[in-house]
């Protein structure tokens, strides 16, 4: 069955030191792929997306994603992490039924500490 | 810009009462979408619009009911509430579909609706 997985539940951070958020998918094809950021009390907000080519994709706030077919991955990355990227992060996938919207993983929360 | 805006921000029912949470965007977007948040279990689709007149189910539609009149509106109609029904719902829309080739992928989220069913 198609399913978007976020291994990690919760992971703290130093401030400053490096983040890795994992994401693995179960897909039939290549899906098109996202990774939103929830901060407390507010909705989701799109960090990135991958749909083809350049399998590293740039996002907002210093954030990037590299693609992995090989790992069925889309880990999200950033090199110095800040105390107000503390947050919940989602990853996400196109449904097999296509344009059907999007399923989510069940999140990571991230931690930062000083 | 207003975006998504959702009414109520938090409700509390009673086991068999019914209620509508509103939605609206005024980005003129065609696809709209309802969502469920809980704990530690990610968001599911409970249902979606394609465009005036047009909705359809997601992964978790029982006890929900949609209906799409306009492009700006969508409420979310919950009939006989139950506790299972005790979640954060969030609506959301995007210009295109979410997926597919022509998908942009980008979903704008209201802030969300706490209910509680006691």
């Amino acid at each position: 069955a198609q399913s978007v997985t976020q291994p990690d539940i919760h992971i703290t951070v130093s401030e400053g030191a490096s983040l890795e958020l994992r994401c693995n998918y179960s897909y039939g094809a290549t899906p098109y792929l996202f990774w939103y950021v929830q901060s407390p009390g507010q909705g989701l907000q799109l960090l990135l997306k991958y749909f083809s080519g350049d399998t590293l994709v740039q996002g907002i706030k210093g954030f990037e994603a590299e693609f992995k077919r090989s790992q069925s991955s889309f880990n999200l990355r950033k090199p110095s992490v800040h105390w107000s990227d503390a947050a919940e992060y989602f990853c996400a996938a196109e449904r097999e039924q296509a344009g059907t919207a999007l399923i989510f993983g069940k999140g990571t929360t991230l931690s930062v500490s000083s | 810009n207003a975006g998504v805006t959702q009414t109520p921000k938090f409700r509390i029912l009673k086991i068999g009462q019914s209620m509508t949470l509103q939605c609206a965007q005024d980005m003129n977007h065609n696809y709209m979408y309802w969502y469920r948040q809980d704990p530690g279990m990610g968001l599911k689709l409970i249902y979606y619009s394609v465009g005036a007149g047009i909705t359809d189910k997601g992964e978790v539609p029982n006890g929900y009911n949609v209906s799409r009149s306009t492009t700006e509106d969508f409420p979310l109609r919950l009939e006989l509430a139950a506790p299972s029904q005790t979640s954060v719902y969030f609506c959301a829309s995007s210009s295109s579909l979410a997926g597919g080739p022509t998908g942009s992928g980008e979903l704008f989220f209201g802030e969300g609706s706490r209910l509680t069913v006691l």
